[in-house]
């Protein structure tokens, strides 16, 4: 079975400072390994994704995250905090090997990034 | 281009009630996916299609709930005699190909009072 774990639901982080948003999942097979960004009375807009090759991963609005196979997490990461990046973070999972292709989410980690 | 629609983006009913949800895909997508997320928690897993067919169904959480895609496109959610612990939001998906990456919509919130 897989799931995923976010194991803060707020993280604060000053303007300008780095921040990190925690994610760790457990699958039976590969993960394909996904970032989605919610905002206020918005769907989930995706961010990021690791489906093989480089453990570090770009993706949009100078986010990225790294593949950690050993301590099976998938942190997202960003060099300097802005405002607007105040939101609900989701981090998803997909098992290669359960044939499903519906993802599995993790809880959220509400971010405010104080000015 | 156009993303990921869906009708209404507020739905309130009585307990007991009929109600569908609508879910219009980004163009060209076959791969088409429909989730709940309840308050405080992260999106679930209901139904999805390849196509006009429900390749993945085990999501959903009773016989009330039944979704169709009859032309491989718009994707309707259908919710019978509706309980209040329905109340969600509704989210729907869709990707170019069934391992593509999965885009949403912006949800359809049901309360059921």
């Amino acid at each position: 079975a897989q799931s995923v774990a976010q194991p803060e639901d707020q993280v604060n982080v000053a303007e300008g400072n780095p921040l990190t948003v925690k994610c760790t999942y457990s699958v039976s097979g590969n993960p394909y390994l996904f970032w989605y960004v919610q905002y206020p009375n918005r769907g989930l807009q995706f961010l990021l994704k690791y489906i093989t090759g480089d453990n570090l991963v770009k993706g949009s609005y100078g986010f990225e995250a790294e593949f950690n196979k050993s301590q099976t997490s998938f942190h997202l990461k960003k060099p300097s905090a802005l405002v607007s990046d105040s939101a609900l973070y989701f981090c998803a999972v997909r098992d290669d090997q359960t044939g499903a292709n519906n993802l599995f989410f993790g809880t959220g980690t509400r971010l405010t990034v104080i000015p | 281009g156009a993303g990921v629609s869906q009708t209404p983006s507020n739905k309130v009913t009585e307990k007991g009630k009929y109600v569908e949800l609508r879910c219009d895909p980004i163009s060209g997508h076959t791969a088409l996916y429909w989730y709940r997320q309840s308050l405080g928690q992260g999106p679930e897993f209901l139904i999805y299609f390849q196509g006009t067919g429900a390749a993945d169904d085990s999501g959903l959480p009773n016989d009330r709930f039944f979704a169709v895609r009859p032309e491989g496109s718009v994707s309707t959610l259908k919710i019978q005699r509706t309980e209040r612990g329905d109340s969600a939001v509704y989210l729907c998906a869709s990707s170019l190909s069934l391992q593509g990456t999965q885009f949403f919509g912006p949800g359809t919130r049901l309360t059921v009072l």
